[in-house]
Protein backbone atom coordinates (compact mmCIF):
# COMPACT_ATOMS: atom_id res chain seq x y z
CA UNK A 1 0.00 0.00 0.00
CA UNK A 2 1.27 3.27 -1.03
CA UNK A 3 1.63 5.89 1.99
CA UNK A 4 3.17 9.20 3.26
CA UNK A 5 3.33 10.34 6.59
CA UNK A 6 4.36 13.62 7.53
CA UNK A 7 6.18 15.43 10.63
CA UNK A 8 7.89 18.35 11.76
CA UNK A 9 5.40 20.81 12.02
CA UNK A 10 5.06 22.55 15.12
CA UNK A 11 5.14 26.61 16.67
CA UNK A 12 8.21 28.69 15.53
CA UNK A 13 8.46 31.63 15.95
CA UNK A 14 8.71 34.57 13.03
CA UNK A 15 12.39 34.65 10.88
CA UNK A 16 12.59 30.50 12.35
CA UNK A 17 13.69 27.51 10.49
CA UNK A 18 11.67 24.46 10.85
CA UNK A 19 12.67 21.21 8.85
CA UNK A 20 9.81 18.60 7.56
CA UNK A 21 9.59 15.06 6.20
CA UNK A 22 7.54 12.80 4.64
CA UNK A 23 8.18 9.15 4.73
CA UNK A 24 6.95 6.94 1.89
CA UNK A 25 6.07 3.62 2.22
CA UNK A 26 4.65 1.42 -0.93
CA UNK A 27 6.67 3.01 -3.56
CA UNK A 28 10.25 4.70 -4.55
CA UNK A 29 10.48 8.02 -3.81
CA UNK A 30 13.66 8.67 -5.89
CA UNK A 31 11.76 7.55 -8.69
CA UNK A 32 8.58 9.39 -8.52
CA UNK A 33 8.02 13.23 -8.57
CA UNK A 34 6.83 14.18 -5.22
CA UNK A 35 5.14 17.68 -4.36
CA UNK A 36 4.67 19.72 -1.07
CA UNK A 37 0.80 21.35 -0.99
CA UNK A 38 0.18 23.89 1.59
CA UNK A 39 -3.10 24.91 2.73
CA UNK A 40 -3.83 28.07 5.54
CA UNK A 41 -6.46 27.67 8.00
CA UNK A 42 -9.54 28.63 6.60
CA UNK A 43 -8.00 29.15 2.92
CA UNK A 44 -7.70 26.82 -0.38
CA UNK A 45 -4.88 24.63 -1.62
CA UNK A 46 -1.52 26.41 -2.37
CA UNK A 47 1.22 24.27 -4.43
CA UNK A 48 4.27 24.90 -2.72
CA UNK A 49 7.11 22.82 -4.83
CA UNK A 50 7.87 20.06 -6.79
CA UNK A 51 11.18 17.90 -7.07
CA UNK A 52 11.39 15.31 -10.19
CA UNK A 53 12.79 12.21 -10.26
CA UNK A 54 16.20 13.57 -12.14
CA UNK A 55 16.55 16.15 -9.46
CA UNK A 56 14.88 19.43 -11.00
CA UNK A 57 12.93 21.40 -8.46
CA UNK A 58 10.82 24.62 -8.30
CA UNK A 59 9.03 26.90 -6.03
CA UNK A 60 6.08 29.08 -5.62
CA UNK A 61 6.83 32.39 -5.77
CA UNK A 62 5.90 32.85 -2.57
CA UNK A 63 8.12 30.38 -0.71
CA UNK A 64 11.55 31.13 -3.89
CA UNK A 65 14.94 31.54 -1.75
CA UNK A 66 13.15 30.54 1.58
CA UNK A 67 11.96 26.94 1.51
CA UNK A 68 14.06 23.88 0.00
CA UNK A 69 12.70 20.77 -1.05
CA UNK A 70 15.05 17.75 -1.44
CA UNK A 71 15.10 13.61 -0.77
CA UNK A 72 17.12 10.96 0.68
CA UNK A 73 17.11 7.98 -0.86
CA UNK A 74 18.03 5.84 1.65
CA UNK A 75 15.58 6.98 3.95
CA UNK A 76 12.73 7.01 1.23
CA UNK A 77 11.83 9.99 2.83
CA UNK A 78 10.64 13.90 1.28
CA UNK A 79 12.33 16.82 3.07
CA UNK A 80 10.92 20.43 3.33
CA UNK A 81 13.75 22.57 5.10
CA UNK A 82 11.45 26.06 5.35
CA UNK A 83 13.98 29.34 6.89
CA UNK A 84 12.89 32.84 7.22
CA UNK A 85 9.29 31.87 8.26
CA UNK A 86 6.71 34.40 8.19
CA UNK A 87 3.03 34.01 9.93
CA UNK A 88 1.79 34.04 6.54
CA UNK A 89 3.26 30.58 6.40
CA UNK A 90 1.65 28.88 8.91
CA UNK A 91 -0.80 26.31 7.35
CA UNK A 92 -0.81 22.63 7.27
CA UNK A 93 1.71 20.96 4.90
CA UNK A 94 0.91 18.08 3.01
CA UNK A 95 3.09 15.58 0.73
CA UNK A 96 2.00 14.02 -1.82
CA UNK A 97 3.43 11.81 -5.02
CA UNK A 98 2.94 13.02 -8.26
CA UNK A 99 1.31 10.40 -10.57
CA UNK A 100 0.78 10.93 -14.13
CA UNK A 101 1.69 14.01 -16.02
CA UNK A 102 1.33 16.39 -13.06
CA UNK A 103 -1.17 14.85 -10.51
CA UNK A 104 -1.14 14.59 -6.81
CA UNK A 105 -1.59 10.69 -5.43
CA UNK A 106 -1.88 9.96 -2.65
CA UNK A 107 -1.77 12.85 -0.16
CA UNK A 108 -0.19 12.49 3.71
CA UNK A 109 -2.45 13.20 6.18
CA UNK A 110 -0.76 16.92 7.12
CA UNK A 111 1.69 18.53 9.67
CA UNK A 112 0.92 21.68 11.02
CA UNK A 113 3.03 24.68 11.10
CA UNK A 114 2.29 27.59 13.26
CA UNK A 115 4.19 30.76 12.90
CA UNK A 116 3.92 33.07 15.49
CA UNK A 117 5.52 34.65 18.45
CA UNK B 1 1.08 36.53 -12.68
CA UNK B 2 -1.92 34.07 -14.02
CA UNK B 3 -4.44 33.45 -12.12
CA UNK B 4 -6.41 29.65 -12.33
CA UNK B 5 -10.06 30.37 -11.63
CA UNK B 6 -12.75 28.34 -10.54
CA UNK B 7 -16.60 28.70 -9.07
CA UNK B 8 -16.55 29.85 -5.54
CA UNK B 9 -20.03 27.44 -5.24
CA UNK B 10 -22.50 25.77 -7.08
CA UNK B 11 -25.50 23.40 -5.61
CA UNK B 12 -26.87 20.46 -6.99
CA UNK B 13 -30.30 18.03 -6.34
CA UNK B 14 -29.49 14.93 -5.26
CA UNK B 15 -29.34 12.89 -8.30
CA UNK B 16 -28.37 15.09 -10.68
CA UNK B 17 -25.60 16.23 -12.68
CA UNK B 18 -23.03 19.00 -12.20
CA UNK B 19 -20.03 20.71 -14.28
CA UNK B 20 -17.56 22.40 -12.54
CA UNK B 21 -14.94 24.38 -14.23
CA UNK B 22 -11.10 25.44 -14.10
CA UNK B 23 -10.47 28.49 -16.27
CA UNK B 24 -7.28 30.72 -16.42
CA UNK B 25 -7.67 34.60 -15.89
CA UNK B 26 -5.73 34.88 -19.26
CA UNK B 27 -5.46 32.00 -22.22
CA UNK B 28 -7.23 28.65 -22.25
CA UNK B 29 -6.39 25.72 -20.59
CA UNK B 30 -5.67 22.56 -22.57
CA UNK B 31 -4.35 18.99 -21.90
CA UNK B 32 -1.25 20.76 -22.09
CA UNK B 33 -1.77 21.61 -18.74
CA UNK B 34 -2.57 18.63 -17.59
CA UNK B 35 -5.52 19.53 -15.08
CA UNK B 36 -6.43 17.45 -12.26
CA UNK B 37 -9.41 17.70 -9.55
CA UNK B 38 -9.11 17.09 -5.79
CA UNK B 39 -11.85 16.55 -3.21
CA UNK B 40 -11.50 17.55 0.36
CA UNK B 41 -14.50 17.69 3.54
CA UNK B 42 -12.88 19.98 6.45
CA UNK B 43 -10.32 18.38 8.46
CA UNK B 44 -9.86 15.95 6.03
CA UNK B 45 -6.48 15.34 3.53
CA UNK B 46 -7.54 16.16 -0.16
CA UNK B 47 -8.13 13.19 -2.20
CA UNK B 48 -7.69 12.81 -5.67
CA UNK B 49 -10.45 12.19 -7.78
CA UNK B 50 -9.16 13.14 -11.47
CA UNK B 51 -5.60 13.39 -12.82
CA UNK B 52 -4.18 14.08 -16.35
CA UNK B 53 -7.54 15.77 -18.07
CA UNK B 54 -9.53 12.63 -17.70
CA UNK B 55 -7.68 9.82 -15.95
CA UNK B 56 -9.50 8.76 -12.41
CA UNK B 57 -7.75 7.72 -9.62
CA UNK B 58 -7.80 4.34 -8.20
CA UNK B 59 -11.25 3.36 -6.29
CA UNK B 60 -12.83 6.84 -8.05
CA UNK B 61 -16.56 6.14 -8.85
CA UNK B 62 -17.44 6.74 -13.04
CA UNK B 63 -19.76 8.84 -11.90
CA UNK B 64 -16.79 11.56 -11.77
CA UNK B 65 -15.38 12.62 -15.06
CA UNK B 66 -12.71 15.22 -16.17
CA UNK B 67 -12.87 16.75 -19.97
CA UNK B 68 -11.91 20.21 -21.10
CA UNK B 69 -15.09 22.19 -22.06
CA UNK B 70 -14.02 24.73 -24.50
CA UNK B 71 -11.41 26.78 -23.01
CA UNK B 72 -12.06 25.49 -19.50
CA UNK B 73 -11.18 22.22 -17.99
CA UNK B 74 -14.09 20.53 -16.02
CA UNK B 75 -15.17 17.60 -13.73
CA UNK B 76 -18.55 16.48 -14.18
CA UNK B 77 -20.65 14.60 -11.69
CA UNK B 78 -23.43 12.64 -12.75
CA UNK B 79 -25.91 11.29 -10.06
CA UNK B 80 -24.67 13.52 -7.37
CA UNK B 81 -25.16 11.97 -3.89
CA UNK B 82 -25.12 13.75 -0.33
CA UNK B 83 -21.80 12.81 0.25
CA UNK B 84 -20.28 14.56 -2.83
CA UNK B 85 -20.79 18.06 -0.75
CA UNK B 86 -17.30 19.43 -0.74
CA UNK B 87 -15.22 21.75 -1.60
CA UNK B 88 -13.25 20.82 -4.93
CA UNK B 89 -9.94 21.79 -6.22
CA UNK B 90 -8.71 22.15 -9.42
CA UNK B 91 -4.19 22.60 -10.37
CA UNK B 92 -2.81 23.32 -13.66
CA UNK B 93 0.64 22.61 -14.46
CA UNK B 94 2.91 25.36 -15.23
CA UNK B 95 6.45 25.78 -16.08
CA UNK B 96 7.29 23.36 -13.91
CA UNK B 97 4.84 23.61 -11.48
CA UNK B 98 1.74 23.80 -10.34
CA UNK B 99 -1.04 26.46 -9.42
CA UNK B 100 -4.48 25.74 -7.27
CA UNK B 101 -8.06 27.52 -7.89
CA UNK B 102 -9.40 28.92 -5.43
CA UNK B 103 -11.83 25.63 -4.97
CA UNK B 104 -15.44 25.40 -5.55
CA UNK B 105 -17.57 24.70 -2.51
CA UNK B 106 -20.57 22.41 -3.79
CA UNK B 107 -23.63 21.90 -1.86
CA UNK B 108 -26.24 18.89 -2.49
CA UNK B 109 -29.63 19.86 -1.91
Amino acid sequence: EVQLVESGGGLIQPGGSLRLSCAASGFTVSSSYMSWVRQAPGKGLEWVSVIYSGGSTYYADSVKGRFTISRDNSKNTLYLQMNSLRAEDTAVYYCARGVGAFGLDPWGQGTLVTVSS
Amino acid sequence: QTVVTQEPSFSVSPGGTVTLTCGLSSGSVSTSYYPSWYQQTPGQAPRTLIYSTNTRSSGVPDRFSGSILGNRAALTITGAQADDESTYYCVLYMGGGGVFGGGTKLTVL
